[in-house]
């Protein structure tokens, strides 16, 4: 079964663009989360998708956002870039056939997002 | 808010050496915590302790809920060089938490031949 996959991998963006990742969880999985990782924050939970619907966001301004399709691939965004986003964005996917309580969540190889 | 805190911050160890991680935390309606693995790529899972399933292991792994102290510990024996990396500890809340991982700042494990 084929892991959880993210595109791109590598993005450089300068400061006021936006940006576009995406996140295909393991076949099956439909909860999707998202989360920014940096040397002086460590992992940071960004939001949580399942069945297309937000269930769940941290503490972000809205510049980011995301959301879910039908067949449980993620998107999310970040408008009006700012230095301080550049990070590594993790998505993990997890099993929830009822939408329940957290299961294992596993992650993608995340994307790599410089903003100069 | 929900926190969560592992000691030590780094660890250098040879070959051969059993090493102990620390992780506590403070979770409003704790669910659940997490250990995964980091490499130079995404955290790999290694256990998932719960009420339930307080201790687990897998080889040379084993970890431990303690609820009473709010903690968990890691054990990693008879270390090899390719368990460096970075031992990330991580604590899910019930309620409305769907998704969410509180993580700490992670131990660097150095393991030296």
């Amino acid at each position: 079964k084929a892991g959880v996959t993210q595109t791109p991998r590598y993005l450089i963006k300068t400061r006021g663009q936006q940006v576009t990742l995406s996140c295909s969880p393991i076949s099956g999985h439909r909860s999707v989360s998202w989360y920014q990782q940096t040397p002086g924050q460590g992992l940071q939970f960004l939001f949580e998708y399942f069945s297309e619907t937000q269930r769940n966001k941290g503490n972000f301004p809205g510049r980011f956002s995301g959301r879910q399709f039908s067949n449980s691939r993620s998107e999310m965004n970040v408008s009006t870039l700012e230095l301080g986003d550049s990070a590594l964005y993790l998505c993990a996917s997890s099993f929830l056939p009822s939408g329940g309580p957290l299961n294992e969540q596993f992650f993608g190889p995340g994307t790599r997002l410089t903003v100069l | 808010e929900d926190k969560v805190v592992q000691s030590p911050l780094s660890l250098v160890v040879h070959e051969g050496d059993t090493v102990t991680l620390n992780c506590s935390y403070e979770v409003t309606n704790f669910r659940s915590l997490l250990w995964y693995k980091q490499e130079k790529k995404a955290p790999t899972f290694l256990f998932m302790l719960t009420s339930s399933g307080i201790e687990k292991k897998s080889g040379r792994l084993s970890s431990i809920l303690d609820k009473k102290e709010l903690s968990s510990i890691l054990n990693i024996t008879a270390t090899q060089t390719g368990d460096s990396a970075i031992y990330l500890c991580a604590a899910n809340a019930g309620g409305t938490s769907y998704g969410k991982l509180t993580f700490g700042q992670g131990t660097i494990l150095t393991v030296h031949p």
